[in-house]
């Protein structure tokens, strides 16, 4: 099992320019999260999918969409960066069946907008 | 509406010290608490969690209601405990879907 999984590692955009990070997660979860992390705030979430095709917003989620089209998938996109978007971005899925879900994380995607 | 603090930013002890890493929350339902760890430049591990009262790694905490804490602590650090250390909070209900608040997180740092 690989977990949580995500793509790109590292990625450096310049203001206005557009992309999506990818979340994956081989462990048949239901619940699937996208944070942000920054210094001095701790993570934050960003929007969450409780299934396939359903999103919702979280606490910071301006700037951001996200799908799930496919329930081991959880896309986040930024539509046109800003520099406030500079953070690392950490994905996690929970299970629904678990009685008090666990959350797991992925490694991280760390983004610079220039 | 749910909240976490860590009031410390930054924590230093010195190898075999004690450790203390302070955690309180304000919730009016009934929480479930969690620490995770997260080593340099790593993902986030699930250290503990209240409800299962158990000691990781020398680790232990302990849910105080009456004073909304739950610190984390152990009688004698490492440097391997250096870390960034995040409380977070649960909201037990079936409606939270297990989204998690976390506090601003602590960075331990553990001396030779």
């Amino acid at each position: 099992n690989a977990g949580v999984t995500q793509t790109p590692k590292f990625r450096v955009l310049k203001t206005g320019q557009s992309m999506t990070l990818l979340c994956a997660q081989d462990m048949n979860h239901e619940y699937m999260y996208w944070y942000r992390q920054d210094p001095g705030m701790g993570l934050r979430l960003i929007h969450y999918s409780v299934g396939e095709g359903t999103t919702a917003k979280g606490e910071v989620p301006d700037g951001y969409n996200v799908s799930r089209l496919k329930k081991q998938n959880f896309l986040l996109g930024l539509e046109s960066a800003a520099p406030s978007q500079t953070s690392v971005y950490f994905c996690a899925s929970s299970s629904r069946l678990a009685g008090v879900p666990l959350q797991y994380f992925g490694p991280g995607t760390r983004l610079t907008v220039t | 509406a749910q909240r976490v603090t860590q009031p410390e930013k930054l924590l230093s002890v010195f190898k075999g010290a004690p450790v203390e890493l302070k955690c309180n929350y304000s919730y009016s339902g009934s929480p479930e608490l969690f620490w995770y760890v997260q080593y340099s430049r790593q993902r986030l591990q699930l250290l503990l969690r209240h409800i299962s009262r158990e000691s990781i790694k020398g680790f232990t905490a302990d849910l105080n209601k009456g004073e909304t804490s739950f610190h984390l602590k152990k009688p004698f650090a490492q440097e391997e405990d250096s870390a960034m250390y995040y409380c977070a909070l649960s909201n037990a209900g079936g409606t939270s879907y297990g989204k998690l608040t976390f506090g601003q997180g602590t960075i331990l740092t553990v001396h030779p």
